[in-house]
């Protein structure tokens, strides 16, 4: 089975400073990976997705992802943190053929004013 | 274009009882998935299906929960008897029919479901 990681639990970024979400993936194959972005009592939001082509994804929201193979990493990117970027950050990868999604057990983002 | 309905948002249960939870797709998509968030965790696969087909429920708990797609209306996912343990966050999500390329899923607000 495909499977992401997300090691941290929390992060906390000042407004305004570079914002970094990370998540590392274990796949057999070519990994179609996904970010998607949950706010309180609300579903989750698709931020971006990165399926094939270049290493560097645009999504919503000004946030962008890294895919690297060699490190087998899709960290979330945002150059300048907003305070409305908190938020839980979920990576998630496809999950065999029938494109179920595997989701990391998410990270909290705390943007301090 | 409507997102993803599902209702109701909150749903409380004694032990014993039956919940009946519901999700309309996005207008013009044709897959439904079911996942279940329990607190402090990630999302967990449940089941997926089309109109009127499972075609995979592998993350489904083979014991009283059940999932159709009719031709007509919402997805329902069903639990019976529920235990406290059920108690959770079901998050419906829709695509369009998959082809040859990969659309991404979209999230309903989710049923928020306690079990006294």
């Amino acid at each position: 089975a495909q499977s992401v990681a997300q090691p941290e639990d929390q992060v906390n970024v000042a407004e305004g400073n570079p914002l970094t979400v990370k998540c590392t993936y274990s796949v057999s194959g070519n990994p179609y990976l996904f970010w998607y972005v949950q706010y309180p009592n609300r579903g989750l939001q698709f931020l971006l997705k990165y399926i094939t082509g270049d290493n560097l994804v645009k999504g919503s929201y000004g946030f962008e992802a890294e895919f690297n193979k060699s490190q087998t990493s899709f960290h979330l990117k945002k150059p300048s943190a907003l305070v409305s970027d908190s938020a839980l950050y979920f990576c998630a990868v496809r999950d065999g053929g029938n494109n179920r999604l595997a989701f990391g057990k998410g990270n909290q983002v705390v943007v301090i004013p | 274009n409507a997102g993803v309905m599902q209702n109701p948002r909150h749903l409380v249960r004694r032990r014993g009882q039956e919940a009946r939870l519901r999700c309309s797709p996005m207008k013009g998509h044709s897959h439904v998935y079911w996942y279940r968030q329990l607190p402090e965790e990630g999302l967990k696969f449940m089941v997926y299906l089309q109109k009127e087909n499972i075609i995979d429920e592998s993350g489904m708990p083979k014991e009283r929960f059940s999932a159709e797609f009719p031709k007509e209306g919402p997805s329902i996912l069903r639990i019976q008897q529920v235990v406290r343990g059920d108690s959770a966050a079901y998050f419906c999500a829709s695509s369009l029919s998959q082809g040859s390329s990969y659309n991404e899923q979209f999230f309903g607000p989710g049923t928020r479901l306690t079990v006294l």
